[in-house]
């Protein structure tokens, strides 16, 4: 079946300017994951949906940040006021049930280019 | 303050050899750990994992050990493929689906 996909797969924008960032996981997953990649780095954890519910937003880094999965399946990741530093690969992925030792499936990831 | 290191960023093999990827962590919570591959423009994909109750698994050529004392944990690869040239990233856990990623070893194997 399709994997993770991600729309867009490139997004520039300005400075101050609001960005969404959607996210379809494999069919049936009920776990949703938000990574970001700045460039030499690696993926870093910002949100963990198991069904609708965030079960772990400790990584979202401030306010402008925010990401909803009204009905289980897809998600949007939202930014406010983007930033130059907000310049990454967002990263999003999945896997059949969460918890520990579930694989994430990635999806291929947006990358955000904020002038 | 990184918890998950790679202290290599690169590292070159010819094609049959061994690779060895390095990794090393500093919290003694983390219970489970993975290692994911990456292509350019595609996501990491998911390689082998060990669970902190065992030191060493296989699966094909790849296998990985854990050494909790040394708080270290290596790949391995055995033999080397040119199709294996990625950019290798551990990651740890906590008992959490959070995972914490390290910066990553660029892996060339030449033929």
């Amino acid at each position: 079946g399709a994997g993770v996909s991600q729309t867009p797969s490139n997004k520039v924008t300005e400075k101050g300017k609001y960005v969404e960032l959607r996210c379809d996981p494999i069919s049936g997953h009920t776990a949703l994951y938000w990574y970001r990649q700045s460039l030499g780095q690696g993926p870093e954890f910002l949100i963990y949906f198991q069904g609708t519910g965030a079960a772990d937003d400790s990584g979202l880094p401030n306010d402008r940040f925010f990401a909803v999965r009204p009905e289980g399946s897809v998600s949007t990741l939202k930014i406010q006021r983007t930033e130059r530093g907000d310049s990454a690969v967002y990263l999003c992925a999945s896997s059949s049930n969460g918890g520990l030792g579930e694989t994430q499936y990635f999806g291929p990831g947006t990358r955000l280019l904020v002038l | 303050d990184q918890q998950v290191k790679q202290n290599s960023p690169s590292l070159s093999v010819q094609e049959g050899r061994i690779s060895i990827l390095n990794c090393d962590y500093t919290n003694s919570m983390f219970d489970y750990f993975l290692w994911y591959k990456k292509y350019p423009a595609e996501g990491p994909t998911f390689l082998i994992s060990i669970s902190s109750i065992k030191d060493k698994n296989e699966d094909g050529r790849f296998t990985v050990f854990l050494n909790k004392s040394a708080k270290h944990l290596s790949l391995h690869i055995v033999p080397s493929q040119p199709g294996d040239s990625a950019v290798y990233f551990c990651a740890a856990s906590e008992g959490t689906d959070k995972l914490i990623f390290g910066t990553g070893t660029r892996l060339q194997v030449f033929p």
